[in-house]
């Protein structure tokens, strides 16, 4: 089966302080990328990191870093320094069927962030 | 660098109305994307193109939806004879084919929100 699985529904934390976002995901597929999206309220999917699966060093985008673990198909977002602009749905993505040529993006049902000030 | 637009953001229609929706990508970009979102779920793949052909279509993607993107820029996604059901929030999503598979970057567009009374 190709599912994403995020789940912490809802989760916040104080400004400034780190959180980390979970997602697990089942394929048998090689090589892929693994994607976080962020939707602000009533506002724009945004992509936030994506993680080459064929690469041992996580990806670090200023404050977000991942934390992924291949053989376990784990795919963690960690946030360092929440600020309240970071308040939003997060979802994980993965492309499904992409070693077949199609990259569709299968999400997650997404966990909802909220930063307090 | 303009991103992706979609046109309009908000559609109110009776049902049984047609209505029709309008994404411009990103200029380079050759892949394109529908997807649909309903409230508190992760989007939901419909259909995508690479250049004008479409090459694969969900089966959530039922006779009354049809979409087209006749010179390999903009596409629409028209819905004939609404219904309630069909109330979600439609996204588009474009991306530049890589010579590797499963490493496309979709970047999304704002949405077009449709409800349907």
């Amino acid at each position: 089966a190709q599912t994403v699985t995020q789940s912490q529904p809802e989760m916040s934390v104080q400004e400034a302080e780190t959180v980390t976002l979970s997602c697990t995901y089942d394929t048998s597929e090689s090589n892929y990328y693994l994607f976080w999206y962020k939707q602000p309220p009533s506002r724009q999917m945004i992509l936030v990191i994506r993680q080459e699966a064929y690469k041992q060093q996580n990806a670090t985008e200023n404050r977000f870093s991942v934390n992924f673990q291949k053989a376990a198909k784990s795919f963690s977002l960690k946030i360092s320094d929440s600020q309240l602009g970071d308040t939003a749905m997060y979802f994980c993505a993965f492309p499904f069927g992409s070693n077949f040529g199609n990259e569709k993006l299968t999400f997650g049902t997404g966990t909802r962030l909220t930063i307090i000030p | 660098d303009t991103g992706v637009s979609q046109d309009p953001r908000h559609k109110i229609t009776k049902r049984g109305q047609n209505v029709t929706f309008r994404c411009d990508p990103i200029s380079e970009h050759n892949r394109l994307y529908w997807y649909r979102q309903t409230l508190g779920q992760g989007p939901e793949f419909l259909t995508y193109f690479q250049n004008e052909a479409q090459l694969e279509k969900s089966r959530l993607l039922s006779d009354r939806f049809s979409a087209e993107r006749p010179k390999g820029s903009f596409s629409t996604l028209e819905i004939q004879r609404t219904e309630q059901g069909d109330s979600a929030m439609y996204l588009c999503a474009s991306s530049l084919l890589t010579s590797r598979p499963g490493t496309d970057t979709q970047y999304f567009g704002p949405g077009t929100r449709l409800t349907v009374l």
